[in-house]
């Protein structure tokens, strides 16, 4: 079965922090990465996404970093806000499916 | 503002109904999906569809089949709803264009509780 391994499982940071999660992939044929960000009652809704043809992708405060050799991929965010506080997955496809991480659980302090 | 919309937001059903889980997207995206989402397992992808009348088992389709008479729906059925199939529910939706996947647009979920 095709894998994504995220870490951590949860997360807290102070207000101003910066949040990093990482995940990791097996299959050398994805070629999508996105992140989905989802709170409490909702479904996930993306967040930011990357293609293996760059290292870096940065959206305001959130940033993909991509290392293809590694296969790996994380989400830096920066200056974190209580409002940030959600769970966040990472997912890696090649055509039509996603396979998503467990999951990480971010709680911003105030 | 483009949507997939999913018919009922809680459910409470007894143990043995039949039940039905209706999702509908607006976007004239070809592949859906269904996914239970439990806390400490993430994204379990149940069953998806990538045309009209075709479906595909995902990773935990026992217990359940689905539906896909028209493009912009697809619809989750629990044959005989067992306690531990209490979770919540989500369907989603994506576009395949020229061999490259664009992101899910996922519902707002379904939490069904079997009692």
């Amino acid at each position: 079965q095709q894998q994504v391994k995220q870490s951590p499982q949860s997360l807290i940071v102070q207000k101003g922090g910066i949040s990093i999660i990482n995940c990791a992939y097996e299959n050398t044929a994805f070629d999508y990465f996105p992140w989905y960000q989802q709170f409490p009652g909702k479904g996930p809704a993306l967040l930011i996404a990357i293609r293996p043809d760059v290292s870096e992708k940065k959206e305001g405060r959130f940033t993909i970093s991509f290392n293809k050799s590694a296969k790996q991929f994380s989400l830096h965010i920066m200056d974190s806000q209580p409002g940030d506080s959600a769970t966040y997955f990472c997912a890696a496809s090649g055509v039509g499916q996603l396979t998503f991480g467990s999951g990480t659980q971010l709680t911003v302090l105030p | 503002d483009v949507k997939v919309t999913q018919s009922s937001r809680y459910l409470v059903k007894r143990t043995g109904e039949k039940v039905f889980l209706e999702c509908v997207q607006d976007m004239d995206h070809e592949n859906m999906f269904w996914y239970r989402q439990d806390p400490g397992l993430g994204l379990r992808l149940i069953y998806f569809s990538y045309d009209v009348k075709m479906k595909e088992k995902g990773d935990i389709p026992e217990g359940y089949s689905v539906s896909r008479e028209k493009k912009e729906r697809f619809s989750l059925i629990l044959e005989s709803a067992s306690t531990n199939q209490t979770s919540m529910y989500l369907c989603a939706s994506s576009s395949t264009h020229r061999g490259q996947n664009y992101g899910y647009t996922f519902g707002s979920g379904t939490r069904l509780t079997v009692v």
